[in-house]
């Protein structure tokens, strides 16, 4: 049963970087796509972005300014840099496992993690 | 950008059947996905390709698709499916990850 697990601080200054990382257990990263979705309180549901496990990557054209997706297979993680942050940025943070496949060329999520609340004040 | 359009909130009593749907104009040529949200939890799918069904998800969810419109149907209403409900697809070209706002179901 795969595994995912965000790590980070989780509270961020204004105008500084917001990072997070998700450790991926009980499975291997080859082969599929990994992404970052987030959720303000009281809020819907936010695709950030995502990476696959070469390192190839595809960002919210809203937030792709300031966001970078890294992998590191050799650790099983990925990450999340958001720079310049402000108070809307603050949002429970989800890593997903990407669903998606030659045969099946959807992105879809098939597991998450159980979220890291990140919040953004001075 | 391209938007998935949901109903804020559906309230449905137990034991009816609640329909939930999602517009969007790419909805023909990409599926649709659904996730349900409890309280304090992280999404879980519970539809995916338009109607099929995850292991361990009840017969009582289902899905449909027609034209733009994708819905989710869940039969038999129980308390416990008392949630939060997303659909999620992708624009035309299938670039970019789209949610719906989300629609707040109540049973009542």
């Amino acid at each position: 049963q795969v595994q995912l697990q965000e790590s980070g601080p989780g509270l961020v200054k204004p105008s500084e970087t917001l990072s997070l990382t998700c450790t991926v257990s009980g499975g291997s990263m080859s082969s599929y796509y990994w992404s970052w979705i987030r959720q303000p309180p009281g809020k819907g549901l936010e695709w950030i972005g995502y990476i696959y496990y070469s390192g190839s990557t595809n960002y919210n054209p809203s937030l792709k300014s300031r966001v970078t997706i890294s992998v590191d297979t050799s650790k099983n993680q990925f990450s999340l840099k958001l720079s310049s942050v402000t108070a809307a940025d603050t949002a429970v943070y989800y890593c997903a496992r990407d669903g998606y496949s030659s045969s099946s060329p959807d992105h879809f999520f098939d597991y998450w993690g159980q979220g890291a609340l990140v919040s953004v004040s001075s | 950008s391209y938007e998935l359009t949901q109903p804020p909130s559906v309230s449905v009593s137990p034991g009816q059947t609640a329909r939930i749907t999602c517009s969007g104009d790419a909805l023909p040529e990409k599926f649709a996905y659904w996730y349900q949200q409890k309280p304090g939890q992280a999404p879980v799918m519970v539809i995916y390709k338009d109607n099929e069904r995850p292991s361990g998800i009840p017969e009582r969810f289902s899905g449909s698709s027609s034209g733009t419109t994708v819905t989710l149907t869940i039969s038999g209403v129980q308390t416990g499916d008392e949630a939060d409900y997303y659909c999620q697809s992708a624009d035309s070209i299938g670039t970019y990850v789209v949610f719906g706002g989300g629609t707040k179901l109540t049973v009542l």
